[in-house]
């Protein structure tokens, strides 16, 4: 069984701090990793993918994987009230056909 | 221009009635996907989709469940008869997967989601 396993939190942050979020996965032939973003009653949406070890930059987002600890994270620079909400981590196996194993997210909570 | 579109946002139903949950992918994408979310469980695949044909169905909880893809701009998501155990969040998505070697660049775009209510 494919698991994906996220701290459920609340993670709380100062506005203006780094916020760190981490995710493990079981299956070592995964390739594909992902963030989503849900805020409370509302869809998630895709704001990270990376699919190859280190990290990947955009805007005040970074994603980090380490394919040989099965481990990835999202860093949150210069954490907003905005960005609160809860971080699904999403994993994708390589495989004809493909599907997404979801943690259970971790909810972020930023003070102003 | 449009994201996965999905109705009704909201339902409320008694035990025993069918349920209908309508998905719109967005134009191009090849792949569909239904989820369930419950606070207890996550988020759950349900079954998906590719190229307008069932993949994968194993998600799907028990035969009360059914879902088609008629046509790549419309799916449908039925439960007949729905128990209060269905109460949940419905969540269709979809994306492009370019044959085998793009399959694992799956970004999945998600619809808003049916709130489900069955009393």
């Amino acid at each position: 069984q494919k698991e994906v396993e996220q701290n459920s939190g609340p993670l709380s942050v100062p506005e203006g701090a780094i916020a760190s979020l981490n995710c493990t996965y079981s299956d070592r032939v995964s390739q594909s990793f992902f963030w989503y973003r849900q805020y409370s009653g509302k869809s998630p949406e895709l704001i990270m993918s990376i699919y190859s070890n280190g990290d990947k930059e955009d805007g005040r987002f970074t994603a980090q994987l380490n394919k040989a600890s099965q481990y990835v994270s999202l860093l949150i620079r210069d954490s907003q009230p905005s960005d609160s909400a809860t971080y699904l981590c999403a994993v994708n196996t390589e495989g004809g056909y493909s599907t997404l194993t979801f943690g259970k997210g971790t909810m972020l909570l930023v003070s102003p | 221009d449009a994201g996965v579109i999905q109705s009704p946002r909201h339902e409320v139903t008694e035990m025993g009635q069918e349920v209908t949950l309508r998905c719109k992918p967005i134009s191009g994408h090849n792949s569909l996907f239904w989820y369930r979310q419950t606070m207890m469980r996550g988020l759950e695949l349900l079954i998906y989709f590719n190229n307008n044909v069932p993949i994968d169905d194993s998600g799907m909880p028990e035969d009360r469940f059914s879902a088609k893809m008629p046509n790549a701009s419309f799916s449908t998501l039925k439960i007949q008869p729905s128990e209060p155990r269905d109460s949940a969040v419905y969540f269709c998505a979809s994306s492009l997967v370019r044959g085998l070697a793009g399959a694992r660049h799956n970004e999945q775009f998600f619809g808003p989601g049916t709130r489900l209510t069955v009393l």
